[in-house]
């Protein structure tokens, strides 16, 4: 059973509609990131959030996007209004910090976005 | 910027033959991962390096740190069609920030 299981593992969806990516972990953790990675390109930073608070989002996380972790498990990526360029793979993934206090990262398999 | 720049962006090479990656970096770090990622999937996570470390070795792979050069290699000893993947390396940038170089596409002949 995989640590981060992602859904959906892919979604097409039109131009302007809302998007709900969603991050459950297999145990309870407090680090969460989330990336996207448009084909074939680099891995890009979006978000990381712990304790249900944002820690450090990048430029491309404009008012568009979203996190949030409704039950205390979930962990989502909302966005509002979606754009042809956000088609991408989006990964989530959970942060096991080991001996070293390092932030080595779990990714989940990804849910792949296709904006139409 | 891009923090993490790895080089070559391709390589391929023959089954059994050695595999060397380069990653140049910008900042100071505390320390540095390789990552890999099979075509589609998600990165995973192969070994890391402190800052104070120079060398460190994990089965087949073996990485070097130079900090005043800010750069790292990822090395592959004889390696298998199965190590046929991307390679990224990846730094840590403030608090809970980890920021991923631009990787290297591996591939290994049978």
């Amino acid at each position: 059973e995989p640590e981060v299981t992602q859904t959906p593992s892919h979604q097409v969806t039109q131009m302007g509609q809302e998007v709900i990516l969603r991050c459950v972990p297999i145990s309870n953790h407090l680090y969460f990131y989330w990336y996207r990675q448009i084909l074939g390109q680099k891995v890009e930073f979006l978000v990381s959030f712990y304790n249900n608070e944002i820690s450090e989002k990048s430029e491309i996380f404009d008012d568009q996007f979203s996190v949030e972790r409704p039950d205390g498990s979930n962990f989502t990526l909302k966005i509002r209004s979606t754009k042809l360029e956000d088609s991408a793979m989006y990964f989530c993934a959970i942060d096991v910090l080991g001996v070293s206090g390092a932030n080595v990262l779990t990714f989940g398999a990804g849910s792949r976005l296709t904006v139409l | 910027s891009q923090q993490g720049e790895e080089d070559p962006q391709a390589l391929s090479i023959q089954e059994g033959e050695n595999a060397t990656m380069n990653c140049s970096y910008k900042t100071s770090i505390n320390n540095l991962q390789w990552y890999r990622q099979n075509s589609g999937r998600g990165l995973v996570h192969l070994i890391l390096i402190r800052s104070n470390e120079r060398e460190k070795h994990s089965g087949r792979l073996r990485v070097t740190l130079d900090t005043s050069k800010k750069s790292s290699s990822l090395l592959i000893t004889a390696s298998r069609a199965a190590d046929t993947a991307s390679y990224f390396c990846a730094t840590e940038r403030g608090y809970q920030k980890v920021t991923f170089g631009t990787g290297t596409k591996l591939q290994v002949i049978p």
